[in-house]
């Protein structure tokens, strides 16, 4: 079935850039989404990518999509502290199904 | 701004309880999500509804039933709550269009003991 990759944590200090990756298994996915989690939320969309697409740039937020090699990345340029949260990488398949990687915890030092 | 709401943000049921938990929201959309997150293992959909009356199985659906009696409204039903059950559950709403995302409440932390 399909699968989608994250690594567990990431630690950057504040003002430095932050890169998640992500990898998944669905060729056939035509959405991948981005989702930010603060503590004691809910899920907050941040980005998506259309999978005709290899780069996406929204303010701070870059995504860039390797088809060929089933790989999605979020940089976070100039991180902030309020920047620290869980990010989950989605692919969304042919019945509108979203499928979750694990979490990139982010945290950003002072 | 689009509005999924849960019924608790906390809650705690003994082993056996029957469990109800609430989602509603207020754009209209057809389609209708149940997940429970997990600490390392993201989010895992449990039972999804594409409109009223309409139900189908997610990835784990085992120990969870569903009822969508009226469009915007969207029930995740523990019959016989186990320890294992102890998550958080997190509702999401979409509307039936293509290019469009999933919206997510603010999630129910439930406690099994």
């Amino acid at each position: 079935g399909e699968d989608v990759e994250q690594s567990l944590f990431l630690s950057v200090r504040e003002g430095d850039s932050s890169v998640i990756n992500c990898t998944y298994t669905d060729s056939s996915s035509t959405y991948l989404y981005w989702y930010k989690q603060e503590p004691g939320a809910g899920l907050q969309l941040l980005t998506y990518i259309f999978s005709n697409m290899d780069m996406k740039q929204d303010q701070r937020l870059t995504v860039l999509l390797n088809k060929k090699d089933k790989h999605l990345s979020l940089r976070i340029a100039d991180t902030q502290t309020g920047d620290s949260a869980i990010y989950f990488c989605a692919e969304e398949d042919s019945s509108y199904k979203l499928i979750f990687g694990s979490g990139t915890r982010l945290l950003v030092r002072p | 701004d689009v509005k999924v709401t849960q019924s608790s943000r906390y809650l705690v049921k003994r082993t056996g309880e029957k469990v109800f938990l609430e989602c509603v929201q207020d754009m209209d959309h057809e389609n209708m999500f149940w997940y429970r997150q997990d600490p390392g293992l993201g989010l895992r959909l449990i039972y999804f509804s594409y409109d009223v009356k309409m139900k189908e199985k997610g990835d784990i659906p085992e120990g969870y039933s569903v009822s969508r009696e009226k469009k915007e409204r969207f029930s995740l039903i523990l019959e016989s709550a186990s320890t294992n059950q102890t998550s958080m559950y997190l509702c999401a709403s979409r509307p039936g269009l293509a290019q469009e995302t999933q919206y997510f409440g603010p999630g129910t932390r439930l406690l099994v003991l």
